[in-house]
């Protein structure tokens, strides 16, 4: 199984500050199969990123991503108050999908 | 727009049955693998099942290997996931979501309680 260790747990910034989110994964996972999803409390996931830097249908260009082999980022250029919620990376490099723990984005 | 309309689910006891559904609209239902998701209360994601468009292959956890089935009609855009044996652990907010290997889109998800 491959562990998804996402960092740090919480991130607390104001809006208008710039984020970054940390995947590493315990073996290499090509990158075409990292993603990163946003949810909201009583919400469903949301994918935002695919193939570890696409942007999915719709999502704003303040969010990017990047990173290979076993270190993965998630940037968030400026916030908006909409993007305070939990973040997860998923891979599925290997037939048994694995998420991340979750990076939780909270308002300073 | 790719809505998924998800049903089923509720309280059951330890050793239970439920079944699942996921009406899905908006896009070609058959030509797209279809999979199931759930996070325990408070907790993260947990990829639970997953099937392709003419369920020729289907993914299981082994978690819910044995207990759990994944199906679909495509003549009714409709994907199922039939839960037995259910444990406490099972216990969960299921979603449906588009696709084989990630979600692209997801349903509203649905809560399944099990206690005794």
């Amino acid at each position: 199984e491959i562990v998804l260790t996402q960092s740090p747990g919480i991130l607390s910034l104001s809006p208008g500050e710039r984020a970054t989110l940390s995947c590493r994964t315990s073996q290499t996972v090509t990158s075409t199969y990292l993603v990163w999803y946003q949810q909201k409390p009583g919400q469903a996931p949301r994918l935002l990123i695919y193939g570890a830097s696409s942007r999915a249908t719709g999502i704003p260009d303040r969010f990017s991503g990047s990173g290979s082999g076993t270190d993965f980022t998630l940037t968030i250029s400026r916030l908006e108050p909409e993007d305070f919620a939990v973040y997860y990376c998923q891979q599925y490099g290997s037939s048994l999908r694995t998420f991340g723990q979750g990076t939780k984005l909270e308002i300073k | 727009e790719v809505h998924l309309l998800q049903s089923g689910g509720g309280s059951v006891r330890p050793g239970g049955s439920l079944r699942l559904s996921c009406a899905a609209s908006g896009f070609t239902f058959s030509s797209y693998a279809m999979s199931w998701v759930r996070q325990a209360p408070g907790k993260g994601l947990e990829w639970v099942s997953a099937t392709t468009g003419s369920s020729t292959a289907t993914y299981y956890a082994d978690s819910v290997k044995g207990r759990f089935t994944i199906s679909r009609d495509n003549s009714e855009n409709t994907l199922y996931l039939q839960m037995n044996s259910l444990r406490v652990e099972d216990t969960a907010v299921y979603y449906c979501a588009k696709g084989y290997n990630y979600g692209e889109d997801w349903g509203q998800g649905t809560l399944v309680t099990v206690s005794s």
